[in-house]
């Protein structure tokens, strides 16, 4: 089993900082994803990177896929309490077609 | 609007009772999804399909089961609910497209308690 290491667990800031979320793994996926997840809600997508060393950007939010593929973070500039919520990775791995989650990092950003 | 539903959103049960979750997309995806969603686990796969009569085990398959008689449906069966199966219960379908695929898409969840 493919496992998918999220750091930190919890972050809290305040409005306006920026912050960091790693999605780490030994081993190689094909593809890797970023969800966000509000109370009661299911998980809804962010971004998929695909290459290794793509940079992909949302607005505040950008999404960087590690150069062998086995990595990742996320980074919000100039946090919102909008921001607030879980962020998942999701390694995509063609071979068996399923997805590996991580844990999730808590963000709660304050006003 | 496509969309997935799941039903019921919240469940209580009692240990040794059998369960059964709904879950309906209208998206037309081949893939579905089951996953429980517990603190400091994350999203844990629990059975999934790729297309109508076919079922897969996933990483947490035991105690349940799956069946797809439709592209819509995929109800998943608690046979005999035990405590630790009290979480939250999300189903989620996708598309496979050429080599990456694409989002899974998630229903709202069902919070099932087992007392």
């Amino acid at each position: 089993t493919q496992l998918l290491e999220q750091s930190p667990q919890f972050l809290s800031i305040q409005e306006g900082e920026n912050l960091t979320v790693y999605c780490n793994s030994s081993s190689v996926f094909s593809s890797l994803q970023w969800y966000r997840q509000e109370p009661g809600e299911g998980p809804v997508l962010l971004v998929t990177v695909v290459t290794g060393g793509e940079v992909k950007k949302l607005k505040r939010l950008t999404f960087q896929f590690g150069d062998a593929r086995k990595d990742s973070s996320l980074h919000i500039t100039a946090a919102q309490p909008g921001d607030t919520g879980l962020y998942l990775c999701a390694g995509v791995d063609d071979s068996w077609g399923k997805f590996q989650f991580g844990a999730g990092t808590q963000v709660v950003v304050t006003p | 609007d496509a969309e997935i539903t799941q039903s019921p959103r919240h469940k209580i049960t009692e240990t040794g009772r059998q369960v059964t979750l709904a879950c309906h997309q209208t998206w037309n995806h081949n893939n579905m999804f089951w996953y429980r969603q517990d603190l400091g686990h994350g999203l844990r796969l629990i059975h999934y399909s790729y297309g109508v009569q076919d079922t897969n085990k996933g990483e947490v398959s035991d105690g349940y089961s799956v069946s797809r008689s439709n592209t819509e449906d995929l109800p998943l069966t608690l046979e005999s609910a035990a405590s630790s199966q009290t979480s939250v219960y999300f189903c989620a379908s996708s598309e496979f497209s050429g080599t990456n695929y694409n989002e899974q898409f998630f229903g709202p969840g069902t919070r099932l308690t087992v007392l």
